[in-house]
């Protein structure tokens, strides 16, 4: 069974410059999640998508921060403009509906200089 | 407010100890409990726990959970180098979000 996929798996970005991410889950995964994990600490969820549609995205900074899941399956996470505390390892994550288990992607590790 | 708070939050032993991790939770409409590791890369997939009592074993690795008191426990038993790892829980609610805690950092010295 393929993974959940993810690229790029490294940007090194300035500030104020944007950035997109992409994400592929598991065939037939209903559910897609983006965290953003800094340094030391959890993941944090961005935003949660059921099919195309968005469940939770209280904690995604909409300033600057979108994320778009056409079709219910690929996503991308995008940042315009980046700011340094933006660098972490973003994990995308996907799960059926009926499975407790969540399935992550390899991240993307961003570097905001 | 949901919440998972883990500890210690870092832990350092010898190879051959027994190490137990801790995992709290306040989480409205709980549906399950999962403990994952995370080397380098993103978190790989230890334990899914939905029941109160029940162990759940993996070769040293064991984890049990505790509805009543909000908890559970992650063991590792005869610690190996390779145990060397960030341990992170995560509590999965009925609305399918997943709730994660800072984890614990596991240092194994040889």
């Amino acid at each position: 069974e393929a993974g959940v996929a993810q690229s790029p798996r490294y940007k090194i970005i300035e500030k104020r410059q944007s950035v997109a991410f992409w994400c592929n889950p598991i065939s037939g995964h209903a559910t897609l999640y983006w965290y953003q994990q800094i340094l030391g600490q959890g993941p944090k969820l961005l935003i949660q998508f059921q099919n195309n549609g968005v469940v939770d995205d209280s904690q995604l900074p909409k300033d600057r921060f979108s994320a778009e899941r056409l079709k219910g399956v690929d996503s991308t996470l995008k940042i315009q403009p980046a700011k340094l505390e933006d660098s972490a390892v973003y994990l995308c994550a996907s799960s059926l509906e009926g499975l407790a288990r969540g399935y992550f992607g390899p991240g993307t590790r961003l570097t905001v200089t | 407010e949901d919440k998972v708070v883990q500890s210690p939050l870092s832990l350092v032993v010898h190879e051959g100890d027994t190490v137990t991790l801790n995992c709290s939770y306040e989480v409205t409409n709980f549906r399950s409990l999962l403990w994952y590791k995370q080397e380098k890369k993103a978190p790989t997939f230890l334990f899914m726990l939905t029941s109160s009592g029940i162990e759940k074993k993996s070769g040293r690795l064991s984890s049990i959970l505790d509805k009543k008191e909000l908890f559970s426990i992650l063991n590792i038993t005869a610690t190996q180098t390779g145990d060397s790892a960030v341990y992170l829980c995560a509590v999965r609610s009925t609305g399918n979000q997943f709730y994660f805690g800072t984890g614990t950092s596991l240092t194994v010295i040889p």
